[in-house]
């Protein structure tokens, strides 16, 4: 089944324990994002990846890092969490990094992540 | 820079009454839309989009939008809601120099049994 997947699904943490959220995909896309999801702002995009080794930032990159050794995978790194970190978060990826065709972004299924 | 915007914060409407969610964005180029549902608890997912062609797009569930490019809006419609039609809706841009996606703020459905 083609899917993004991220893990944890759930996880408190306490203020400066560095963690990281996993996310892959298995249906070979180029373009791969993250996003954070905050009550009344909608979706923030953090960071994104246009292919391997290629990232770049978003809206909202402090206090964040990502790396992309491989294609399929594009896991969010907080090297020392705040309490503003606490958000909902979803790993999408879509086909190419396009401005025309066919872009449509699929999503993972969310990381609630609370910082305390 | 581009932007989008959702009028309305949170909906409620009864079964059966007719939907319409406004999203209106502000780049004036070539630009692909979308709206993206997320039930409670889930992820998003697609429900329709618009890269060319005929402004009217029906996408799933019964649910459809028009580009009006002259009004730089792409409004969601659904002639007749149902209770499972509750979730948060989002429109969504791409156009200029990014391939990425800018996200409204999003419009909470409620719709009452």
């Amino acid at each position: 089944e083609a899917q993004v997947t991220q893990n944890p699904r759930y996880l408190i943490t306490v203020t400066g324990k560095k963690l990281t959220v996993t996310c892959s995909q298995n249906m070979n896309h180029e373009y791969m994002s993250w996003y954070r999801q905050d009550p009344g702002l909608g979706l923030r995009q953090i960071y994104y990846s246009m292919n391997v080794e290629v990232t770049d930032k978003g809206d909202v990159p402090e206090g964040y890092k990502v790396s992309r050794k491989e294609k399929r995978n594009f896991p969010l790194i907080l090297e020392s969490p705040s309490p503003n970190q606490t958000s909902l978060y979803f790993c999408a990826s879509s086909p190419r990094f396009l401005r025309g065709k066919n872009n449509e972004q699929f999503f993972g299924p969310g990381t609630r992540l609370t910082v305390l | 820079a581009q932007s989008v915007s959702q009028h309305n914060h949170h909906v409620i409407l009864s079964e059966a009454a007719s939907l319409e969610l406004g999203c209106n964005y502000s780049y004036g180029g070539t630009v692909n839309l979308f709206w993206y549902v997320q039930y409670p608890g889930q992820h998003l997912q697609l429900l329709l989009k618009y890269f060319s062609g005929d402004p009217l797009v029906k996408g799933i569930k019964g649910f459809e939008a028009e580009f009006i490019k002259s009004k730089f809006s792409f409004n969601l419609r659904k002639p007749s809601v149902q209770w499972s039609d509750t979730a948060e809706y989002f429109c969504a841009v791409n156009g200029g120099s990014q391939g990425n996606l800018i996200f409204g703020k999003g419009t909470k459905l409620s719709v009452k049994p």
